[in-house]
């Protein structure tokens, strides 16, 4: 079947503009998570949602950034005003509800801030 | 807080010989999960071995084991008969069981299996 799949592949904006990801989980999967990975680095959380729950936003590095999942599947990560430092990697997983441990990954957005 | 590290930025290997990468963690937790996932050029990230810690005996996937020594909180992955599809960089990662859900990553090796 389908894997998760994400969009833009590459994405390049202007420092102080809003950019939106998206994230396509996998079908039946109920747990959504946000990563990112900048250059030369491990992947760090950002945020995680699981069904109807309130989303787990600890990972979150500012204000700036914000995520919705709209219908319990398809995800948006929004980030405004981005700066220099935005520039990585945005990785998405879905897994089944309790199966954190069996996540499978997107291809990613590269995200470059000019 | 968790951590993971990993301290070989870069390895390589001949084609056909066996490489081990190292990991090493530091958590009070007792009962988690490892995990090594290998992301080549496509960005893919690919899980290629789970470990739960409660479990004494090492994980093996095909080519793939790994050598979980719980007291040292040491998890290392051995590849066999690399191959030139093995290129890519390898994360080890680390989760509680239950609870959060995040994963901590290392920052990564660079592997490169020449021909």
């Amino acid at each position: 079947g389908a894997g998760v799949s994400q969009s833009p592949s590459n994405k390049v904006t202007e420092k102080g503009k809003d950019v939106e990801l998206r994230c396509d989980p996998i079908s039946g999967h109920t747990a959504l998570y946000w990563y990112r990975q900048s250059l030369g680095q491990g992947l760090e959380f950002l945020i995680y949602f699981q069904g109807n729950s309130a989303p787990d936003k600890s990972g979150l590095p500012s204000d700036r950034f914000s995520a919705e999942r709209t219908g319990g599947s398809v995800s948006t990560l929004t980030i405004q005003r981005t700066q220099q430092e935005d520039s990585a990697v945005y990785l998405c997983a879905s897994s089944f509800r309790g199966r954190a441990y069996e996540q499978y990954f997107g291809p990613g957005t590269r995200l470059t801030v000019t | 807080a968790q951590t993971v590290t990993q301290s070989q930025p870069e390895m390589s290997v001949q084609e056909a010989e066996t490489v081990t990468l190292s990991c090493t963690y530091d958590t009070s937790e007792n009962n988690y999960y490892l995990f090594w996932y290998k992301q080549p050029p496509s960005r893919q990230m690919i899980l290629v071995i789970r470990q739960e810690a409660y479990k004494q005996q090492n994980a093996t996937e095909n080519r793939f084991s790994v050598n979980f020594q719980k007291a040292a909180k040491s998890f290392s992955l051995k590849i066999s008969d690399s191959q030139l599809g093995d290129t890519a960089m390898y994360f080890c990662a680390f989760m509680k069981h239950g609870g959060s859900n995040d994963m901590r990553f290392g920052a990564g090796t660079r592997l490169t299996v020449k021909p």
